[in-house]
């Protein structure tokens, strides 16, 4: 069964960092290209970025760029994202999403909430 | 990489149809035939419910169908059913290995 776990979020203070995580199990990791989706509280979903399955390409979105930085670990099936600087606006829960290598996403993990206030 | 457009809600009674658009542009909905469709339930992560514009994952009832004329998308329920109510969102790819969502649309069955 795939299982997709992000873990990480938490409260932190404007201007702060955090790394999140996302953890793969129950599919070839090393196979797919992976995303991170972002959804503040009572608003849409948002793409952020994705990675490719070797860590070779990634992309980001206007919005994050500069600021957040995805990356992998293949041996570990995990997937994490760098998040900088971080602003009231980012607050949203963090979704990670396997890409079926045919631009799309099937499968996504429950999300964890980033929450920046001082 | 603005977000795609979509009405804020539709509603229909139970076995009536509704149909939700998605309008972007050439650099996106309109220059790709990669839309998908995503249902999502308060409190729970997005399913994937169309991709490649017109496809049904294994799963998804075949009430729910998609189309794309230019650059406006859509997602037609047939039928609705209560299990139906929830959030809507159209996704394109938009080149460059980016993606963007629509602004997502509540569907409410009376």
């Amino acid at each position: 069964e795939v299982q997709l776990v992000e873990s990480g979020g938490t409260l932190v203070q404007p201007g702060g960092s955090l790394r999140l995580s996302c953890a793969a199990s129950g599919f070839t990791f090393s196979g797919h290209w992976m995303h991170w989706v972002r959804q503040a509280p009572g608003e849409g979903l948002v793409w952020i970025s994705l990675i490719h399955p070797d860590g070779s390409a990634t992309a980001y979105a206007d919005s994050v760029k500069g600021r957040f930085s995805v990356s992998r670990d293949n041996a570990k099936n995990t997937l994490y994202l760098q998040v900088n600087d971080l602003r009231a606006e980012d607050t949203a829960v963090y979704y990670c999403a396997r890409d079926t290598s045919g631009f799309t996403n099937d499968y996504w993990g429950q999300g964890t909430l980033v929450t920046v206030s001082s | 990489q603005s977000a795609l457009t979509q009405p804020r809600s539709v509603s229909g009674s139970p076995g009536q149809s509704v149909t939700i658009s998605c309008t972007g542009t050439s650099s996106d909905v309109g220059g790709y035939y990669y839309v998908s469709w995503y249902q999502q339930h308060p409190g729970k992560a997005p399913k994937l419910m169309i991709y490649d514009v017109t496809k049904r994952p294994s799963g998804v009832p075949d009430r729910f169908s998609g189309s794309k004329s230019g650059s406006t998308a859509s997602l037609t329920i047939s039928g609705l059913h209560a299990e139906d109510e929830a959030d809507y969102y159209c996704y394109s790819y938009a080149g460059s290995f980016t993606y963007v969502f629509g602004t997502g649309t509540k569907v409410t069955v009376l």
